[in-house]
C-alpha cells in the first residue's frame, strides 16, 4: 500500500458504457496526476492538478474527462471510448508542483470491449 | 525527444551490487536526474534523486558525473524483488515526469 489508493483494480466495459475510475489519497499532497500506460509504451502524462485545479492536459480526446473535487480525491470518467484506450491508468500524487516524490497508485487496469 | 539514454536491459546477481547507467547529455543547469522502478502490473515507485551531489539512500545510491551528463544508479545488493523496469528520469520546475522505455534489470539466483 503506497498511500494512493486506486479503484477499481481492473476494469472491462463496452465501448458505449460510462464508467469511472477513483484515485485517493491521505498523504497531504496538493499535486495529483492521470497517467496511461498502454502494452509496450512509456507511461505518458495525461493531466495534471494543482490544488484542484487542472493545470495540463497533455491533448488528452474528450472520453476522458477528469474531475477533482479537493486534493485527496481524483476521478477520471470514461464514456464511448475504443478498444485501443484499453491500459494501465496510474494516479500518482506530490506534496507540491516541482517536488517530484510522486506516490504511484497500483493502477486499474482497463480493458475495453 | 528523449532527455534520457538508458540500456534496454540487464542482468545482475543476486547478492551482487547492480549499476544502472544513465546518459543525460543534454540535462540543463536546473534539473534533477529521478531515478524510478516499476515491478510488473505495478505503478513506479520512486527511488533517489539529485541534482550534482551524490546521494544515498535506504534503496540505492545514485552518483552524478562532475559533468552532470551522465548518472549511475547503484543497487547495492541486488535481490530478487529489485527485478523491474528502472527509469531514469531529467525534469525541472514544470512538475511533469517524462518516462522513457527504461531499463529491464533481471536479478537471477
Amino acid at each position: 500500500e503506497t498511500g494512493v489508493t486506486q479503484t477499481p483494480r481492473h476494469l472491462v466495459m463496452g465501448m458505449t458504457n460510462k464508467k469511472s475510475l477513483k484515485c485517493e489519497q491521505h498523504l497531504g499532497h496538493n499535486a495529483m496526476y492521470w497517467y496511461k500506460q498502454s502494452a509496450k509504451k512509456p507511461l505518458e502524462l495525461m493531466f495534471v492538478y494543482n490544488f484542484k485545479e487542472q493545470t495540463e492536459n497533455n491533448s488528452v480526446p474528450s472520453r476522458f474527462s477528469p474531475e477533482c473535487p479537493n486534493s485527496s480525491h481524483l476521478f477520471l470518467h470514461l464514456h464511448t471510448l475504443q478498444p485501443e484506450d484499453s491500459a494501465l491508468y496510474l494516479c500518482a500524487s506530490s506534496q507540491e508542483p516541482g517536488n517530484y516524490g510522486y506516490t504511484f497508485g497500483s493502477g486499474t487496469r482497463l480493458t475495453v470491449v | 525527444d528523449a532527455k534520457t539514454t538508458q540500456p534496454p536491459s540487464m542482468d545482475c546477481a543476486e547478492g551482487r551490487a547492480a549499476n544502472l547507467p544513465c546518459n543525460h547529455s543534454t540535462i540543463s543547469g536546473n534539473e534533477y536526474v529521478y531515478w524510478y522502478r516499476q515491478i510488473h502490473s505495478q505503478g513506479p515507485q520512486y527511488i533517489i534523486h539529485g541534482l550534482k551531489n551524490n546521494e544515498t539512500n535506504e534503496m540505492a545510491s545514485l552518483i552524478i558525473t562532475e559533468d552532470r551528463k551522465s548518472s549511475t544508479l547503484i543497487l547495492p545488493h541486488a535481490t530478487l524483488r529489485d527485478t523491474a523496469v528502472y527509469y531514469c528520469i531529467v525534469s525541472g520546475g514544470d512538475y511533469k515526469l517524462s518516462f522513457g522505455a527504461g531499463t529491464t534489470v533481471t536479478v537471477r539466483a
